[in-house]
């Protein structure tokens, strides 16, 4: 049982650069959401999607475009990544419903130079 | 919009001490209240939530959180921490009744049990 998976780990881009980040649930979710986290910032949402083929800005959106490209799977894309960026990601999903618990993935580190 | 503030950004202490991280919110309708802990190097987990019913809320691990809504609190306490608790433990908030668990989070505590 894998839970919410995501892909890369580790990732180092050059400013300018674009990269995705893949996020995978196989827990029948309905909600997915991508969240950085910073020091001394705590995690600030960036995209969520509260079911497939809808998407929504949270926090901190800009710089960045997101896909539910469907149920299981909710990708986070830098189009031209600049150092700002270079952050933690967490990508967590949920069922949506008032009172569920978020499962959240384990991290993606990435370091924009 | 809702808010969460964590006070205390790092916290020694010894093993067996007692512990108590503070969190308030700014909101004013009914909200649920969650406390993440994300050991070094892993992802976050839920250690307790609260959404109704006795505002004493226990955990794992023998955390356990009290809501008081006349202060916009749920401050987290553990009666003897070891060694193992040592991570940093995130406060967060949802006060969309509507359907979407859009948590916003606190900044973090950072804790550090000494041997």
């Amino acid at each position: 049982n894998a839970g919410v998976t995501q892909t890369p780990k580790f990732q180092v881009l050059k400013t300018g650069q674009s990269m995705t980040l893949q996020c995978a649930q196989d827990m029948n979710h309905n909600s997915m959401y991508w969240y950085r986290q910073d020091p001394g910032m705590g995690l600030r949402l960036i995209y969520y999607s509260a079911s497939e083929g809808t998407t929504d800005k949270g926090e901190v959106p800009n710089g960045y475009n997101v896909s539910r490209l469907n149920k299981r799977e909710f990708s986070l894309r830098l189009e031209s990544a600049a150092p700002s960026q270079t952050s933690v990601y967490f990508c967590a999903s949920n069922q949506g419903r008032t009172g569920n618990t978020i499962y959240f993935g384990e991290g993606s580190w990435l370091t924009v130079v | 919009a809702q808010s969460v503030s964590q006070h205390n950004h790092h916290v020694i202490l010894s093993e067996a001490a007692s512990l108590e991280l503070g969190c308030n919110y700014s909101y004013g309708g009914t909200v649920n209240l969650f406390w993440y802990v994300q050991y070094p190097g892993q992802h976050l987990q839920l250690l307790l939530k609260y959404f109704s019913g006795d505002p004493l809320v226990k955990g794992i691990k023998g955390f356990e959180a009290e809501f008081i809504k006349s202060k916009f609190s749920f401050n987290l306490r553990k009666p003897s921490v070891q060694w193992s608790d040592t991570a940093e433990y995130f406060c967060a908030v949802n006060a969309d009744n509507f359907g979407n668990e859009k948590l916003t989070f606190g900044t973090g505590t950072r804790l550090t049990i000494i041997p």
